[in-house]
């Protein structure tokens, strides 16, 4: 059975860094990349990038270039996004999502139960 | 990036009815549409994918239509478990982009 366990809630000051985890099961992690997704409360959603996590390449929406840093570890099969120079536009709850088939990033088949990042002083 | 517009953005059903909630993209996007149900606190659920193709596991009164700039998801016969926000989203070219979402409620 696939699983994607993410991270527990963060809390961090404006300006600062957090760093969300994501642990794959239940599937070969390298055959898949692995998607990010924002949702702002009572809000739509928004992609992030993605990662292949095999040869560590990345995709991301412009508008995420300068605040998201997406890694993979193949030893402990976890993907992870770092958010920087925080402010209160990154509270959200941040989704992994794994796409339905290798080669086809778009379709979400699998998402992670969502991490909470609140931005406060 | 490619503007999905959504509608309604509320609708309310009764048991049984069929529902219909529709994407309009701001350009062609060759199928390349997947329909999520996102029910409250949980993380989303892929019903169709490539616009019309069902997610394995979801149930078979759910089914996606559309061509070119417009799709649409039906639900044949609502039930209270489909009480959900639903959104699409378009993966035909980068950023992908999801609707602003419909909120569906049994009446």
């Amino acid at each position: 059975e696939v699983q994607l366990q993410q991270s527990g809630p963060e809390v961090g000051r404006p300006g600062s860094s957090v760093k969300i985890s994501c642990k794959a099961s239940g599937y070969t992690f390298t055959d898949y990349v692995m998607n990010w997704v924002k949702q702002s409360p009572g809000q739509g959603l928004e992609w992030i990038g993605w990662i292949d996590p095999e040869y560590g390449s990345t995709d991301y929406a412009e508008k995420f270039k300068k605040k998201a840093t997406l890694t993979a570890d193949t030893s402990s099969n976890t993907a992870y996004i770092q958010l920087s120079s925080l402010t209160s536009e990154d509270t959200a709850t941040y989704f992994c999502a794994r796409p339905n088939y290798p080669g086809i990033p778009g379709w979400f088949a699998y998402w992670g139960q969502g991490t909470l990042v609140t931005v406060s002083s | 990036d490619i503007q999905m517009t959504q509608s309604p953005a509320s609708l309310s059903a009764s048991l049984g009815e069929t529902v219909s909630i529709e994407c309009l993209a701001s350009e062609g996007i060759s199928n390349d549409l997947a329909w999520y149900q996102q029910k409250s606190g949980k993380s989303p659920q892929l019903l169709i994918y490539a616009a019309s193709r069902l997610q394995d596991g979801v149930p078979s009164r759910f089914s996606g239509s559309g061509s070119g700039t417009r799709y649409s998801l039906k639900i044949s016969g609502m039930q209270p478990e489909d009480e959900a926000d639903y959104f699409c989203q378009q993966s035909y070219k980068y950023p992908y982009t999801f609707g602003a979402g419909t909120k569906l409620e049994l009446k």
